[in-house]
């Protein structure tokens, strides 16, 4: 069964305190990976796409990477703005939709 | 690039009525385009995929008598929640798959319901 699971559930850091993201997935065949940040009462913003293992992309303060299990969003020196939360889908090769996780709520305290 | 719009972005109605909300790709056309429903504190709910000039596949326990999909253009897709009740009242957003992108989508700002 297709499934997504992000870790942890909430984050709290200090400003300039970097940490990283996991988002683990179990898929049969994977499409592709994506990152979104999410403010409250508000859709999803596109973040990263990462489409096979090894692969990396950044932006900002924000790093994406991915392995055959799992993917990390690694940020680094986060400022209060970066407050969100980071949701990981998924897209099988097979189906044409996206599985989500759960989220992590981030806050930045400066 | 890639702005999806949605409207209302907020609307409150009273149970038994029915309630159409448009979701609208600006600046590119859209093949696929999804639906979700998302409560509080929680993360998005699947509830159908759409594709423009067919019906829309809709996601397991979700009523599709109720909740009514229309992908009439490459640019807009609507959806009408027929006969609300309370238990409707929940925030929607819809996404958009950019013709011939590689399965990014892009989400809309959302809808809050709230059905009195």
């Amino acid at each position: 069964e297709d499934q997504v699971t992000q870790s942890p559930e909430a984050l709290r850091l200090q400003e300039g305190e970097s940490s990283s993201l996991n988002c683990s997935y179990t898929v049969s065949g994977l499409r592709g990976l994506f990152w979104y940040r999410q403010d409250p009462g508000k859709g999803p913003e596109f973040l990263f796409t990462l489409y096979s293992a090894g692969e990396e992309k950044e932006k900002e303060r924000l790093k994406a990477t991915l392995t055959k299990k799992e993917s990390f969003l690694h940020i680094t020196a986060p400022k209060p703005e970066d407050s969100a939360t980071y949701l990981c889908a998924v897209r099988p090769s097979n189906f044409n939709k996206f599985y989500f996780g759960s989220g992590t709520k981030l806050n930045v305290k400066p | 690039g890639a702005v999806v719009s949605q409207h209302p972005s907020w609307v409150i109605c009273k149970s038994g009525t029915s309630v159409k909300i448009e979701c609208r790709s600006l600046d590119f056309q859209a093949t696929t385009m999804f639906w979700y429903r998302q409560f509080p504190k929680q993360s998005l709910m699947l509830m159908a995929t759409s594709n423009e000039g067919s019906k829309a596949t809709y996601e397991q326990g979700v009523e599709k008598d109720k909740f009514l999909i229309n992908h009439a253009s490459l640019t807009l897709s609507t959806l009408t929640v027929t006969s609300a009740h309370p238990e409707d009242s929940s925030f929607y957003i819809c996404s958009a798959i950019q013709s011939g992108a590689h399965y990014e989508q892009y989400f809309g700002p959302g809808t809050r319901l709230t059905v009195t």
